[in-house]
């Protein structure tokens, strides 16, 4: 089956760690995602990226970085510079826009 | 000019009943209009999604009406069933812009 695996499902860190999120997809998308989802705040783009090698910030990328070094992997990583880091952690893909996202379950992390 | 303003933040509706749920933007140069159902615990996916040049578009229950005048989108889902409570986002896109903005989410509940 064609789909977005992300993992883990549940992430525990400390605070001052950096912690990587993983996102794998086969669905042969050029385009992905990374979202964070906080209640109340909807779905906030961190970083997006549409071909390999290369990647834009999105509305909140502060704290934050990615790679893109393969079409189909796409990790996250949230750096102890992230002030909030607990969120649930949504990965995307798509063809080129305009074309529905596809999304992965998600990966909730709490950083204590 | 950038933000999706969706309404309202909760919703509770009667089995049999119709679900309304509002979107409105700004930025006139937005094209694609889609509408995402999240299940807790799951990413969210695409339900339904409609371009301008149409004012409704149909899938089953769920209807999008789209008032290009008023800047406004919107989603109905008839007969509404308990399996209908989730997470709906409305999210909008321009062309040449790889990436959705996204309402802050209507969290939807029917009762049985």
């Amino acid at each position: 089956d064609g789909g977005i695996t992300q993992s883990p499902k549940y992430l525990f860190r400390k605070e001052g760690q950096n912690v990587t999120l993983s996102c794998e997809q086969n669905l042969n998308h050029d385009a992905m995602y990374w979202y964070r989802q906080d209640p109340g705040q909807g779905l906030r783009l961190i970083y997006y990226s549409q071909i390999v090698n290369d990647f834009q910030k999105g509305d909140i990328a502060e704290g934050y970085s990615v790679s893109r070094e393969k079409k189909e992997s796409f990790p996250l990583t949230v750096t102890s510079a992230q002030k909030n880091p607990t969120a649930f952690y949504l990965c995307a893909s798509s063809p080129i826009l305009p074309s529905p996202l596809h999304f992965g379950n998600g990966t909730r992390l709490t950083v204590t | 000019q950038q933000q999706v303003k969706q309404s309202p933040q909760s919703l509770i509706v009667q089995k049999g009943g119709i679900s309304i749920i509002n979107c409105a933007y700004e930025n006139t140069a937005f094209d694609y209009f889609p509408w995402y159902q999240q299940f807790p615990g799951k990413g969210p996916a695409l339900l339904i999604a409609i371009r301008p040049d149409v004012s409704e578009k149909k899938e089953g229950r769920f209807t999008i009406s789209f008032n290009k005048s008023a800047k406004q989108f919107s989603l109905h889902i008839m007969d509404s069933q308990p399996g209908d409570s989730a997470t709906y986002f409305c999210a909008a896109s321009r062309e040449g812009a790889q990436k959705l903005v996204f309402g802050q989410g209507t969290r939807l509940t029917i009762n049985p």
